[in-house]
This record gives C-alpha cells, sequence and structure tokens, in this order.
C-alpha cells in the first residue's frame, strides 16, 4: 500500500528552527511536496523536491532523501504567522497526489 | 491572475436540495481538480479534469455530478447529500496532469453543512 507518515502535532518558540519529518512508502516517486494550511483555509504550496538534497527558499528549506524515503521541511526565525498545519505529499508513479495527515504545527511567544 | 475562486464561500443545505458548487481560474491551467477535506484530515480527491474532459473519479457518489463547462470553470452540483458529505470542498488548478512539478493551485474553499 502507499502510505506517508508525519508528526500529528508539534509546538515551538517564536523565533527558533523546527523541522517536520515526512516519510513515505509510494508506488513509484515523482516529486514531493510541501504545502501549508492554515485553519480553515487553502492550502497554499512551499516546496517541490525530485532530487536528492537541500530547497532552500527564504526562511523554509525541503530536503529529500529518495533512498530512504525522507523528506523533512526546516523552518527557520519562527514567527506566529508560521502556526499551521504542514502537509506532505508524494506523486507516485501515475502522478496522483498522496497526501500524508498533516502536521499541526503551534508556535508559542 | 494566479487566483482560484470558489463560490458560494457558505453553504448549508438540506438533504432534499440541489446545489452547486462553483470554481474559476484564469491562469490557463488544464487541469482542474476537486478535493474533499474533513476537518484535521487532509485533502481527498474527488474527481480530476484535464483538458476538460473527466479523468479521474474516485468512485465518488452519484449524489456529487461534476461539470467543466469550459477551461476555466468546474462546477459540483449536490443533491441529495448526506450530513456525513459536510466538509470543505477544494477546487484546485494546475498547468496540467501528470506533469512533473504539478504545483496545485487551491481556491479558498466552499464550506458545505448538510442538515
Amino acid at each position: 500500500g502507499q502510505n506517508i507518515d508525519q508528526p500529528t502535532e508539534m509546538t515551538a518558540t517564536e523565533g527558533a528552527i523546527v523541522q517536520i519529518n515526512c516519510t513515505y512508502q509510494t508506488s513509484g516517486f515523482n516529486g514531493l511536496f510541501w504545502y501549508q494550511q492554515h485553519a480553515g483555509e487553502a492550502p497554499t504550496f512551499l516546496s517541490y523536491n525530485v532530487l536528492d538534497g537541500l530547497e532552500e527558499k527564504g526562511r523554509f528549506s525541503s530536503f529529500l532523501s529518495r533512498s530512504k524515503g525522507y523528506s523533512y521541511l526546516l523552518l527557520k526565525e519562527l514567527q506566529m504567522k508560521d502556526s499551521a498545519s504542514y502537509l506532505c505529499a508524494v506523486q507516485d508513479s501515475n502522478y496522483q497526489l498522496i497526501w500524508g495527515a498533516g502536521t499541526k504545527l503551534i508556535i508559542k511567544p | 491572475d494566479t487566483e482560484v475562486t470558489q463560490t458560494p464561500k457558505h453553504l448549508v443545505m438540506g438533504m432534499t436540495n440541489k446545489k452547486s458548487l462553483k470554481c474559476e481560474q484564469h491562469m490557463g491551467h488544464r487541469a482542474m481538480y476537486w478535493y474533499k477535506q474533513k476537518a484535521k484530515k487532509p485533502p481527498e480527491l474527488m474527481f480530476v479534469y484535464s483538458y476538460e474532459k473527466l479523468s479521474i473519479n474516485e468512485s465518488v457518489p452519484s449524489r456529487f455530478s461534476p461539470e467543466c463547462p469550459n477551461s476555466s470553470l468546474l462546477n459540483l452540483h449536490l443533491h441529495a447529500l448526506q450530513p456525513e458529505d459536510s466538509a470543505l470542498y477544494l477546487c484546485a488548478s494546475s498547468q496540467a496532469e501528470g506533469s512533473g512539478a504539478n504545483v496545485l493551485t487551491f481556491g479558498a474553499g466552499s464550506r458545505l453543512t448538510v442538515l
């Protein structure tokens, strides 16, 4: 079967760094996405990784290891507005998106 | 224009009502999607339209009927829904289905309550 695992909830402090992990087992792999979703709002695209390594985009970075079936999203200099759910999603061999359940990130002052 | 617009934002309907959700994008995207999302759950794919043709129906009950009148519009017709169909319905679009970095742009969603 296809499976994506991420922690249900994480808590971090404003100004700190947090790493949200995602492990996956899918039928093929055509890239991994991270989306951010604030409560009651639509998901918004954060990052896409298809090759191994780190992609940096401002305060957010995403890492991929295809051999380990593993990715993480790194958020630096946390701000209160970063409180949201972070969804990991993998495109399988048919380019269908398999979604993780999401990680709710709580930022405390 | 980099947005996907959904109407209405909120909808309350009885189990015997017929209503429609509407979605519009003007980014020239050729793939459009309907997702259903329950609280604290990831989005569940319902339908995919590619070049205005239905390409994926994820075994959705017939009380949900999608329609793609043209490349910019996507509708979801609702009839005889059940209370368990209450959810956030998200429309999304992307440049093309089945491509590499197939980034989805989501609308703000229509929150549906079935009484």
